[in-house]
């Protein structure tokens, strides 16, 4: 079956610098994508979505693109913080109720 | 505005017991999920409410798995009787409606001995 997968499980970022986090997904027909932020002893938490109808969506420090041509999805935090140690998944969605999600990429904050 | 609501935080019992995980999801959401996270399967759902209708539950891994929305502010998912296998973390979700951001609690960690 088709599934949503990240390019590195790990990433170590200086704080203050940008974090970009990848996604690659396999499922053409998927046409709403969600980046969730998960930390320890917590349920995943909403950051951010987009649609296949977008290429680029911002919000308040992050910004998701996706590149429909290659499957590609990204998640990019400017100024990384040590509040934004944690793990992150990606999400895809077929119009319905289901989300398949990614493995995860655990993001560390160095001070 | 209050979150998805889950109780309790965390439950050790011992296998053959049975657990109930609640959940209160968000005033005015009409979908609510229960997923299972592992760190071998990660993010399982296995059940999925629409206005507290069970409308997809071939997440549910057997039998002794039930879940049930007598309402819209409440939801519970039974184990009975429960094995050491069950142990992860459970989450419930509600987003207003499909093909919307689902919202998480913070889980139920459980524990069977």
């Amino acid at each position: 079956g088709e599934s949503v997968g990240l390019h590195l499980p790990t990433l170590s970022v200086q704080e203050g610098d940008n974090s970009i986090i990848n996604c690659a997904y396999s499922n053409s027909a998927s046409d709403y994508f969600i980046w969730y932020k998960q930390e320890s002893g917590k349920g995943p938490q909403f950051i951010i979505d987009i649609r296949s109808n977008m290429d680029k969506r911002q919000g308040q420090r992050v910004t998701v693109l996706l590149n429909k041509t290659v499957k590609h999805l990204s998640l990019q935090i400017a100024a990384t913080q040590p509040g934004d140690s944690a793990v992150y998944f990606c999400a895809e969605n077929k119009g319905d109720y289901k989300l398949s999600f990614g493995a995860g990429t655990t993001v560390t904050v160095r001070a | 505005d209050a979150g998805v609501i889950q109780s309790p935080r965390h439950e050790v019992t011992e296998m053959g017991q049975e657990v109930t995980l609640r959940c209160k999801p968000i005033s005015g959401h009409n979908s609510l999920f229960w997923y299972r996270q592992t760190m071998m399967r990660g993010l399982e759902l296995l059940i999925y409410f629409n206005n507290n209708v069970p409308i997809d539950d071939s997440g549910m891994p057997e039998d002794r798995f039930s879940a049930k929305m007598p309402n819209a502010s409440f939801s519970t998912l039974k184990i009975q009787p429960s094995e050491p296998r069950d142990s992860a973390v459970y989450f419930c979700a509600s987003s207003p409606s499909e093909n919307q951001p689902q919202h998480f609690g913070d889980g139920t960690r459980l524990s069977i001995l």
